[in-house]
């Protein structure tokens, strides 16, 4: 069955040091890879999507993530963290049909100024 | 463009009572999610519609929750009667339509409804 795992429950970093949030996913066939964002008290937003074609995508607020299908991972990256964007983020795979996702248990980012 | 709307943004009912979520998806979006989230479990789908129809409700706990869709711009999803378990941040995304299989589409969410059930 299709899965995805973030290893990590919390990470702290310090301001303007660079982040990797790890994302390992299990899915039969090309993925469709996706991570969101999670501000307190908020929805989840997309950062950013894998579909095909180039294996490093940008998203939006400076993050990238790189595909890699020999690894099954998808880590997301920062190179310089803000204190905004301590958050809960969630890494996800497209679950054949309809669009559904599934998704991994979150990663909580703090920030330390 | 407006994105996923919730109402209401909280709830606080006292436990055996009726409760009502509303969501009004994206326009033009026909897929519709309605997910559960607490610090125990995370996030949970409960149920999810195409085409205003159901599609799988595995999701749902319990008989005591039930969801519709009558149109394509509005969803609810009730508990009857609540308890205090359901007390959760419960989150509606849409999607558009897919572009060919598997479907490759994000979902955006909606900003929830914080329920407590006393």
């Amino acid at each position: 069955a299709q899965s995805v795992t973030q290893p990590d429950i919390h990470i702290t970093v310090s301001e303007g040091a660079s982040l990797e949030l790890r994302c390992n996913y299990s899915y039969g066939a090309t993925p469709y890879l996706f991570w969101y964002v999670q501000s307190p008290g908020q929805g989840l937003q997309l950062l950013l999507k894998y579909f095909s074609g180039d294996t490093l995508v940008q998203g939006i607020k400076g993050f990238e993530a790189e595909f890699k299908r020999s690894q099954s991972s998808f880590n997301l990256r920062k190179p310089s963290v803000h204190w905004s964007d301590a958050a809960e983020y969630f890494c996800a795979v497209g679950d054949g049909g309809y669009n559904k996702l599934i998704f991994g248990a979150g990663t909580r980012l703090a920030v330390h100024p | 463009d407006a994105g996923v709307i919730q109402s209401p943004r909280h709830e606080v009912t006292e436990m055996g009572q009726e409760v009502t979520l509303r969501c009004k998806p994206i326009s033009g979006h026909n897929s519709l999610f309605w997910y559960r989230q607490t610090m125990m479990r995370g996030l949970e789908l409960l149920i999810y519609f195409n085409n205003n129809v159901p599609i799988d409700d595995s999701g749902m706990p319990e008989d005591r929750f039930s969801a519709k869709m009558p149109n394509a711009s509005f969803s609810t999803l009730k508990i009857q009667p609540s308890e205090p378990r359901d007390s959760a941040v419960y989150f509606c995304a849409s999607s558009s339509p897919a572009m060919g299989q598997p479907s490759n589409q994000p979902q955006h969410f909606g900003d929830g409804t914080r329920l407590s059930i006393l």
